[in-house]
C-alpha cells in the first residue's frame, strides 16, 4: 500500500538552528500539506502546496517557515531559526485531488525537539 | 471563530462494548467530515468519512452519523477491541480555500478495558 514517508523520525536541535524536515508524498498525489501537533494537543494546519507553490498557509506559518519541492518526489519543510515553541510532531500529508472529497494520507511524523 | 471540537477528552469502554465518540462543529458551510485515529507516536490514520449530503455512513465496525441541524458528528465503534485504543479526531473540510485543508478537533482518548 502506498504511503507517505518522512525523515528524520526524530531530530534534536539547538534553538536558533535551521532544520529541514523531509517528506516523500504518495507518487500520484498532487496536493501536499504540513501539519504540526504539539504534545497532547490537536493537529494544526501549517501549509498546503500545489503546482509548485503555496496554496494556503496558517498564521503559524510565519517567515521562519518555508516549503519546497526540489525534485519530483521530495517535499520539505524548513524552519530557518528554531524556537523552543517549535518543538512538536510535524506531519506531512498528501491527497490526489481537492475536487469533491478525498482522503488525506499522513506520514508517521517527524518529532522535532528544540533545546 | 469557526472551530471543530469534541465533547469529551477521554472515554473508557469495556472490550466488546460499543463506543460512541462525539464531535461538534461550528462551520455550517463545511461539506465533508473525516474521522481519524491516531495511535501513540504515529500519524493520523483515516477511519471513515461522510459528505454533508448524507446522515449516516457505515464501514467495517464503524459508523459515522452526521446531524447538520445541531452540527454534530459521532463515530460509533462496534464491539470495541484493545486495538481500538487511540486518540480519535474529527476533522472538517471547509469549502473555502483552494487546497481544502482539514481543520482538526481536539481529540478523544479512547481506552479499551479488558
Amino acid at each position: 500500500e502506498p504511503e507517505v514517508t518522512q525523515t528524520p523520525s526524530h531530530q534534536v536541535t539547538q534553538m536558533g538552528q535551521e532544520v529541514i524536515l523531509r517528506c516523500v508524498p504518495i507518487s500520484n498525489h498532487l496536493y501536499f500539506y504540513w501539519y504540526r501537533q504539539i504534545l497532547g494537543q490537536k493537529v494544526e494546519f501549517l501549509v498546503s502546496f500545489y503546482n509548485n507553490e503555496i496554496s494556503e498557509k496558517s498564521e503559524i506559518f510565519d517567515d521562519q517557515f518555508s516549503v519546497e519541492r526540489p525534485d519530483g518526489s521530495n517535499f520539505t519543510l524548513k524552519i530557518r531559526s528554531t524556537k523552543l515553541e517549535d518543538s512538536a510532531m510535524y506531519f506531512c500529508a498528501s491527497r490526489t485531488s481537492t475536487v469533491g472529497t478525498g482522503e488525506l494520507f499522513f506520514g508517521e511524523g517527524s518529532r522535532l525537539t528544540v533545546l | 471563530g469557526e472551530s471543530v471540537g469534541l465533547h469529551l477528552p477521554t472515554l473508557s469502554v469495556q472490550e466488546g462494548d460499543n463506543s460512541i465518540i462525539n464531535c461538534a462543529y461550528s462551520n455550517s458551510a463545511s461539506d465533508y467530515f473525516i474521522w481519524y485515529k491516531q495511535e501513540s507516536g504515529k500519524g493520523p490514520q483515516f477511519i471513515i468519512d461522510i459528505r454533508s449530503n448524507m446522515d449516516k455512513r457505515q464501514g467495517q465496525r464503524v459508523t459515522v452519523l452526521l446531524n447538520k441541524t445541531v452540527k454534530h458528528l459521532s463515530l460509533q465503534i462496534a464491539a470495541t477491541q484493545p486495538g481500538d485504543s487511540a486518540v480519535y479526531f474529527c476533522a472538517e473540510n471547509p469549502p473555502s480555500g483552494s487546497a481544502r485543508q482539514l481543520t482538526f478537533g481536539s481529540g478523544t482518548q479512547l481506552t479499551v478495558l479488558p
